[in-house]
């Protein structure tokens, strides 16, 4: 079973739809949590981070960690096209200092 | 405050040659991580430095090695270029892990 399981994709929505991508993972242990989004020909930049089981806001993102499921998402909320790129999940046991990174949703928003 | 800043953009190298990428972090950072994202397969943990020391390895084989200056400045080195060598490698750079990583754009590297 790997760390981490995340829907490869690609998903794509019309503008202003309300998106869910979703990662699960297998080790307890794991305790910090983050998303990051990934546009073409660049490197990844940290949308949402979070350590706790809940939700997080952040504008039109929302992060939402349950622990006892072994289960994340992020919801966009007004899906822009400039929302359009791959969206990583990514997870650590802290200590580690090690992430441990979803294979990527590719997600395109229509105008 | 600059970024993460990598060195080449791209770089073409022969089956069995050496590659060296080289990766400067955010000023006041210490520790640079080194990512593999090869098609299909995600971003793979490669190694960890902190304070000059190597902290962590990823699981790839001993041709792939590297060191952190005394400036906190990184070079990742590939001996012995493999085809599947071939892939985008991203450094990155943090304060520590509970702040999450700053990554730089990458550097593309592919094997003839």
């Amino acid at each position: 079973q790997k760390e981490v399981e995340q829907d490869p994709g690609p998903l794509s929505v019309p503008e202003g739809a309300i998106v869910s991508l979703n990662c699960t993972y297998s080790n307890s242990a794991f305790q910090y949590f983050m998303w990051y989004r990934q546009y073409s020909r660049k490197g990844p930049e940290l949308l949402m981070y979070t350590y706790s089981s809940g939700n997080k806001e952040d504008g039109r993102f929302t992060a939402q960690v349950d622990k006892s499921s072994k289960y994340i998402s992020l919801f966009i909320r007004d899906s822009q096209p400039s929302d359009s790129a791959t969206y990583l999940c990514a997870i650590t046991q802290g200590g580690s200092e090690k992430l441990v990174f979803g294979k990527g949703m590719k997600l395109t928003v229509n105008p | 405050e600059a970024g993460v800043t990598q060195s080449p953009t791209h770089l073409i190298k022969t089956r069995g040659q050496q590659a060296t990428l080289r990766c400067s972090p955010i000023s006041g950072h210490t520790s640079v991580y080194w990512y593999q994202q090869a098609l299909g397969l995600g971003l793979q943990f490669l190694l960890w430095y902190d304070e000059g020391e190597e902290r962590n390895r990823g699981n790839f084989p001993p041709r792939f090695s590297g060191r952190q200056f005394p400036n906190y400045s990184s070079e990742l080195n590939v001996n012995a270029l493999e085809l599947e060598d071939s892939a985008l490698y991203l450094c990155a750079s943090s304060w520590g892990l509970n702040y999450g990583y700053t990554f730089g754009s990458g550097t593309r590297l592919t094997v003839v």
